[in-house]
This record gives structure tokens, sequence and C-alpha cells, in this order.
């Protein structure tokens, strides 16, 4: 079975301060993971994908087998990073579904 | 870019009718399109994965006798809620797959049955 945790359901910061949101899985195999924003009112859209190791909007983030996390980092947070933000997984199972995290959301205060 | 639109954004039903949800994915062939469910402050939650041409893979607990799923062509996905109830209300959304690539996502249908 495939899980994911972020164990944080709110995060709230101010601006141009740091932003960590954590994940972690659970998964048995080698497993994908991504990170996936939702801003107000708009669709679901994907972020990055850890085995591009690039940097979207200056968020990176690094999978880390050892402890089975994927957190989602930024050195100075922006007001426009406010939005939903879901980790999720995906094993070498048939179809290669997705498995989502619970979602932290994020505030960036002025 | 990838695009893909559902329609209808918002339907209001009321119980005991069937709805039917569009997904289709604008500008690429989907292989795969999959349904998710989402409920107030809660994450997604896979409903099922369709290929196109074949039958729907259904996740646990989900009813395929009430969630019906078609995938007929390799641009369009449907999910008719049958007979729905209060209980069905929700936040339904689509997502479509070339290949192996990335999820592309819908912008979600609100339902709310009465």
């Amino acid at each position: 079975a495939q899980r994911v945790t972020q164990p944080e359901k709110l995060l709230s910061v101010f601006k141009g301060a740091p932003v960590e949101l954590k994940c972690n899985y659970s998964y048995s195999g080698s497993p994908e993971l991504f990170w996936y924003v939702q801003y107000s009112r708009q669709r679901l859209q994907l972020l990055l994908r850890h085995i591009s190791r690039e940097s979207i909007k200056g968020f990176t983030a690094d999978l880390n087998k050892g402890e089975t996390s994927f957190h989602l980092k930024k050195p100075f947070a922006q007001e426009e990073d406010s939005a939903m933000y879901y980790c999720a997984l995906s094993g070498n199972n048939a179809g290669n579904m997705l498995t989502f995290g619970g979602g932290t959301r994020l505030m960036v205060k002025p | 870019g990838a695009v893909v639109s559902q329609h209808p954004s918002w339907v209001i039903c009321k119980s005991g009718t069937s709805v039917k949800i569009e997904c289709r994915s604008l500008d690429f062939q989907a292989t795969t399109m999959f349904w998710y469910r989402q409920f107030p402050k809660q994450s997604l939650m896979l409903m099922a994965t369709s290929n196109e041409g074949s039958k729907a893979t259904y996740e646990q607990g989900v009813e395929k006798d009430k969630f019906l799923i078609n995938h007929a062509s390799l641009t369009l996905s449907t999910l008719t809620v049958t007979s729905a109830h209060p209980e069905d209300s929700s936040f339904y959304i689509c997502s479509a797959r070339r290949g192996q690539q990335t999820q592309y996502f819908g912008p979600g249908t609100r339902l709310l049955v009465l």
C-alpha cells in the first residue's frame, strides 16, 4: 500500500520568511514524488516532480529515501505563494495512479 | 500546454436523478483519465482509472454501478452519478494523462444534490 502524509494542515509565515512544507510517504518500491499546488479558485497544477530536479517559482524538494520524505522548501516566501499544496506519490503499479496527501494550506502574510 | 476541461462546472439536482459530468483533453490525446472526489477541506481521493476503450478500474469502496465511467475516445471521459443522493454532493475532479507523462487536472465540477 502507498500512503502520503502531510502533517501540517495549515502553515502561516510572514513574507520573506523561509518555508518548509513537510511530506512523508510510505511505499515499498521506488516511488515517484510530486508536489501539486492549487491557488484560490484555480485547478490543481503540477509544481514539481522529484525526477526533474528543477526549481519552480523558487521551490525545491529533495527526495530523501532514508527518511521517506519529500519536503517542499522555499527560502523566501512571497504573498502569491499562498495556496493549497498537495504532495503526491506514484508507484510502479498498474495505471501509475497518484496517491495524495491531505494537503497543507500555506498562508503568507504581508 | 495540456488543457483539460470539465463540464458542467457546477450542477444542482434533485435526489434520485442522474448527473453526467464530462472531462475533455483539449489539445492532447489522453490514454488514461482519472476521476477524483474531494470533500470540503479534504484531499483528493481517487475514485477510478479509465483507459480508452476499456472498462474503468474502480478503487476499493467506490460503487461502479453508482458511478458509471465511460472513456469512449482519447479526448473524452464521462462520469455519471446515477440516482444521486445528498451524500453524493462533492467536488469531482478529473485528470488526463498521455502515456506515462504528467497528469493534467480539470477545474472540477461541484455537485449539489438536494
